[in-house]
């Protein structure tokens, strides 16, 4: 089964909020996790990635938070813009040998900004 | 300095015909990587190529699904005898080598329906 998910498919959010978007895993063995951005008829956009030794990452206006205990990471998208409005995935490495080509995604959440 | 490049963006089969699905990598990028998206749902790592070698193939069904990377032009993968099940969006990506740091740059993908 998916080793990846996602416990919320459809986030609603009013612009000028802070979005969170959550995400489970099962491979405890993975060690690295990418968040992807995915606009209707396009291709995913990397947005950030944390390896298993850290527990958050800091971007630009985004915040990944890794919970190893529970195989639990989220994405926070502070000041959500009408522009963030996308499909939002996580994936995981599975990749040997420190590569990191062979990942597994998520189904995804549909994030809407409403202005 | 242009992005992964993939064409068609669409195409539309009958079943039993072959479908041909190009990418042209990112400009000094010689790593291809083939995902499929079926509707609503993650990207699924296919199969992994360098210049005129299969690294990694694991993702790919074992019949009627092919891919190359020939030493001059785009990769392809290639359907025989499409089905209706393989209508799906066909995304390629590309990186410089398969290190560490792992961030895919993916094209708008091949979206393949199949009548």
């Amino acid at each position: 089964g998916e080793s990846v998910g996602l416990h919320l498919p459809t986030l609603s959010v009013q612009e000028g909020d802070n979005s969170i978007i959550n995400c489970a895993y099962s491979n405890s063995a993975s060690d690295y996790f990418i968040w992807y951005k995915q606009e209707s008829g396009k291709g995913p956009q990397f947005i950030i990635d944390i390896r298993s030794n850290m527990d958050k990452r800091q971007g630009q206006r985004v915040t990944v938070l890794l919970n190893k205990t529970v195989k639990h990471l989220s994405l926070q998208i502070a000041a959500t813009q009408p522009g963030d409005s996308a499909v939002y995935f996580c994936a995981e490495n599975i990749g040997s040998g420190g590569s990191n080509y062979k990942l597994t995604f998520g189904k995804g959440t549909l994030l809407t900004v409403n202005p | 300095n242009a992005g992964v490049m993939q064409n068609p963006r669409h195409l539309v089969r009958r079943r039993g015909q072959e479908a041909r699905l190009r990418c042209s990598p990112m400009k000094g990028h010689s790593h291809v990587y083939w995902y499929r998206q079926l509707p609503e749902e993650g990207l699924k790592f296919m199969v992994y190529l360098q210049k005129e070698n299969i690294i990694d193939e694991s993702g790919m069904p074992k019949e009627r699904f092919s891919a190359e990377f020939p030493k001059e032009g785009p990769s392809i993968l290639r359907i025989q005898q499409v089905v209706r099940g393989d209508s799906a969006a066909y995304f390629c990506a590309s990186s410089r080598a398969k290190r560490d740091t792992g961030e895919l740059f993916f094209g708008e993908g091949s979206r393949l329906t199949v009548l």
